[in-house]
């Protein structure tokens, strides 16, 4: 089966900075991997997707940038704004299959 | 708007007393599935739905049930609830195919706690 983990459980980083969050995986076959946003009370939300045939994507101020070497994909916010705060899940797919296993999440806070 | 709507949103229960949480989605997807949130766990999938009368176990379906009688609703059941399945509940749609198969939509949550 595939395993996820995150590298961090809380990132901390001031506004206007740019944010790094990372996310391990397990099973080389995997194939589609997102990146969710979870806001406080609220259920996880689509920020940005990539393939395994691509290692970079980019969306509105959001990079996901995906290595098959290492197994490892991040995914980067630019000019780190307050309503960034959230928890951030890495998301993946293998085989296709329609089972995403999910990573245990990475809290981002933005300070002022 | 399309969504994924949830109900109840907060409930406390004692435990062996039955319950059902239901789950309705606008969009015609196919796909439904039902997620628990457990700090430090992250998303564990507890069963899913890839059309009508077609359901599966999915990591954690221990004390669960689902039906899938309608293609919008996919109600999660807990005969005899039990304190261990006090969390936080996500149900979760999506489309099988064409542009955003896989991209799952998330209710906004159902905050369970069996005493």
């Amino acid at each position: 089966g595939e395993s996820v983990g995150l590298h961090l459980p809380t990132l901390s980083v001031q506004e206007g900075d740019n944010s790094i969050i990372n996310c391990a995986y397990s099973n080389s076959a995997s194939d589609y991997f997102i990146w969710y946003k979870q806001e406080s009370g609220k259920g996880p939300q689509f920020i940005i997707d990539i393939r395994s045939n691509m290692d970079k994507r980019q969306g509105q101020r959001v990079t996901v940038l995906l290595n098959k070497t290492v197994k490892h994909l991040s995914l980067q916010i630019a000019a780190t704004q307050p309503g960034d705060s959230a928890v951030y899940f890495c998301a993946i797919l293998t085989g296709g299959g329609n089972k995403l296993t999910f990573g245990t999440g990475t809290q981002l806070k933005v300070e002022l | 708007e399309a969504q994924v709507t949830q109900n109840p949103r907060y409930l406390i229960t004692v435990t062996g007393k039955k319950l059902t949480v239901t789950c309705s989605q606008n969009m015609n997807h196919e796909y439904m599935s039902w997620y628990r949130q457990d700090p430090g766990l992250g998303l564990r999938q507890i069963y899913y739905s890839m059309n009508v009368e077609v359901t599966d176990k999915g990591d954690v379906p221990e004390g669960y049930k689902v039906s899938r009688k309608e293609k919008r609703n996919f109600p999660l059941i807990l005969e005899s609830p039990s304190p261990n399945q006090t969390s936080l509940y996500f149900c979760a749609s999506s489309p099988l195919g064409g542009s955003g198969a896989n991209v799952l939509t998330f209710g906004a949550g159902s905050r369970l706690t069996v005493l």
